[in-house]
């Protein structure tokens, strides 16, 4: 059964620095997701990516936070500069454009901020 | 927007029957959804509910759906260990298909 994938499973990095999550949807899936996680509450939506543009964006969602889908496959969240706030669960999901528009979900990226 | 509300916890004994409950706030949800999380894992869809029903039954899994007080159960019949894991009511948020999340239903299976 095809799935989405998520890589690295676990990312440590210092606070201040880049990090790039990335994501390998469902191939004939054409809406693409991130959310996040923190320890203990609840799954909070980031944001949505449809055409090659992003659809829609949390309040999460700032300037330090974006989005690309650079070839067919990958689908990749990029946070410039980590702040300790930024340590929780990563999860990229993606849906087809049809009923019942269920979204399918990777394994999710553990982001550490030191 | 949507709010959505579970009690955090639920324990039971192994052969029981589970009832996960969930409140929403948007009677515009058009879906309604059971997500299950094992630990370090992601979410697994478990099913769904379309909001012109009452009820739907999935082999183990009975959903309910009250429209008018917006309250949704999940029922597990026969719980058995391996059902230990986070349960997440979502529902999307009218026009955008974008699923609001509760916390999250932890149950804990026993013998």
């Amino acid at each position: 059964e095809p799935e989405v994938t998520q890589t690295p499973s676990h990312q440590v990095t210092q606070m201040g620095q880049e990090v790039i999550l990335r994501c390998v949807p469902i191939s004939n899936h054409l809406y693409f997701y991130w959310y996040r996680q923190i320890l203990g509450q609840k799954v909070e939506f980031l944001v949505s990516f449809y055409n090659n543009e992003i659809s829609e964006k949390s309040e999460i969602f700032d300037d330090q936070f974006s989005v690309e889908r650079p070839d067919g496959s990958n689908f990749t969240l990029k946070i410039r500069s980590t702040k300790l706030e930024d340590s929780a669960m990563y999860f990229c999901a993606s849906r087809a454009g049809t009923y019942p528009y269920e979204q399918y979900f990777g394994p999710g990226t553990r982001l550490t901020v030191t | 927007g949507e709010d959505v509300e579970q009690s955090l916890f639920l324990s039971v004994r192994e052969g029981d029957s589970s009832v996960i409950n969930c409140t929403y706030t948007d009677s515009s949800s058009t879906y309604l959804y059971w997500y299950k999380q094992e630990p370090g894992a992601g979410l697994q869809l478990l099913t769904y509910i379309f909001s012109n029903m009452d009820m739907k039954q999935d082999q183990r899994l009975t959903v309910l759906l009250n429209k008018k007080d917006k309250h949704l159960s999940l029922r597990i019949a026969d719980t058995q260990t391996g059902d230990s894991a986070i349960y997440f009511c979502a529902g999307i948020r009218g026009g955008s298909y974008i699923p609001t999340f509760g916390r999250g239903t932890s149950l804990i299976v026993h013998p």
